[in-house]
Parts: structure tokens; sequence; C-alpha cells
């Protein structure tokens, strides 16, 4: 079946850095790509919707400053959370949809020291 | 407002033993509900993906129902193996342009032997 690719897995950085996350549709191309956030014990909150050759499309309340999409292939879409602060560590997590649906990366868990 | 609530919070239960999670809905125009199992600290896998015709769809040992006419869904599993520990998320499909993925918060499920 269809696979998307989410790495890292983890990462670990310090307040002021950039972090940049990946997600790659292995088998299969992606001119949509999601972005959500997940805070424990809670939903999946959708950040913005990445299209491949266009710019991305923020929900309300997400700084699109902050979270930087480039989808700049079919297979690639990448998401950087620039300057980040301890709040925004979070369990960050792409999907792509496909002919079964939506399937999803396996998280990165972004810890902000 | 389009809004999924799923039912209990959490549970525990002995291995081998079987469960009913809950998932009621608000979404319309109702387009499809999925459940997803996920796995702590990794990403949502697709279990079952029902339509607004069908009342029952299976995927081994996990059994999924709609009640269109009610707006229920419930996931039913059977003979609860210590690897069903997991977070089981309820997701509804809203006809509508573009994204329009409603998530439920999920059921915390832990198999104990």
């Amino acid at each position: 079946g269809a696979v998307v690719s989410q790495h890292p897995s983890w990462v670990i950085c310090k307040s002021g850095t950039s972090v940049k996350i990946e997600c790659r549709s292995l088998d299969f191309q992606a001119t949509t790509m999601f972005w959500y956030r997940q805070f424990p014990k809670q939903s999946l909150m959708l950040m913005a919707t990445s299209n491949e050759g266009s710019k991305a499309t923020y929900e309300q309340g997400v700084e699109k400053d902050k979270f930087l999409i480039n989808h700049a292939s079919l297979t690639l879409s990448t998401l950087t959370v620039t300057s980040a602060h301890p709040e925004d560590s979070s369990f960050y997590i792409c999907s792509a949809t496909t002919t079964g649906g939506y399937t999803f990366g396996s998280g990165t868990r972004l810890t902000v020291v | 407002k389009n809004q999924v609530e799923q039912s209990p919070q959490s549970l525990i239960i002995l291995e081998g033993k079987n469960c009913t999670l809950q998932c009621n809905y608000t979404v319309s125009p109702f387009s499809n509900l999925r459940w997803y199992k996920q796995d702590t600290g990794r990403g949502p896998v697709s279990l079952t993906i029902m339509t607004f015709s069908e009342n029952t769809k299976s995927n081994g040992r996990y059994t999924a129902t709609l009640d269109a006419d009610t707006k229920q869904s419930s996931l039913h599993i059977t003979a609860s193996q210590l690897s069903d520990s997991a977070s089981y998320i309820c997701v509804v499909s809203a006809k509508q342009a573009g994204t329009a993925l409603i998530f439920g918060k999920g059921t915390t499920l832990s198999v104990s032997s």
C-alpha cells in the first residue's frame, strides 16, 4: 500500500534554532500533503495544507512565518519550524491523500529546550 | 458545528477479552468515517473506512459499524491482544471543498495480561 515516510522521528533543539521535518510519499505522487500537530491526549490539529508548486494554505491561528512549508516536488513536503520555542514542542504528523484514503507519516516528536 | 465525540476516553481490558469503542458525530454533509489505530509516538494507521451506505466493515479482529441515521459508529475488537494497546481515533470526512477531516480525541485502550 501507499507509504508516507517522515523524518526525523524525533529531534531535540535549542530555543531560537530552526528545525526541518521531511515528509515523502514513497510509491506514489502526492500533489497535496497535510501537516498536523498533536498534543498529548489530544486530537490531531490540522496546521496547513501543502500544495505542490504553490503556496501552502494555513489554518486560522497558525503562523505561516513560523511554520514554513515547502512542497517543491510531487513526493516531498517539508515543514520548517523557525526560531523554535519550548511551546513549539509537540508531535508533528504529515499525511497525503491516496486512492485508499489518507495515509499518515510516522510522526516527529519535537522537543525544544 | 462539526464535531466527533468518542467514548470512553480510556479503557483497560484483559488480554483475550472483547471491547467496543464508540464514536458519535455531528458532521454534515457526511462523506465517510474512518477508524485509525495510533500507537504511542507513531502516526495513525487506517483500520476501516465506511461510506454512507455501508453498515459494517471488518478488518481481521476489528469490526466497525455505522448508523448514518443516528450518526453513530462503533469499533469492536475481538479477542484482544497486548499489541492492541493504542489510541483509536474516529475521523469523519465532510463533503466540502478542500480538506475536511474532523478528528475525535481518541480512546486509549490498554490490554493487560
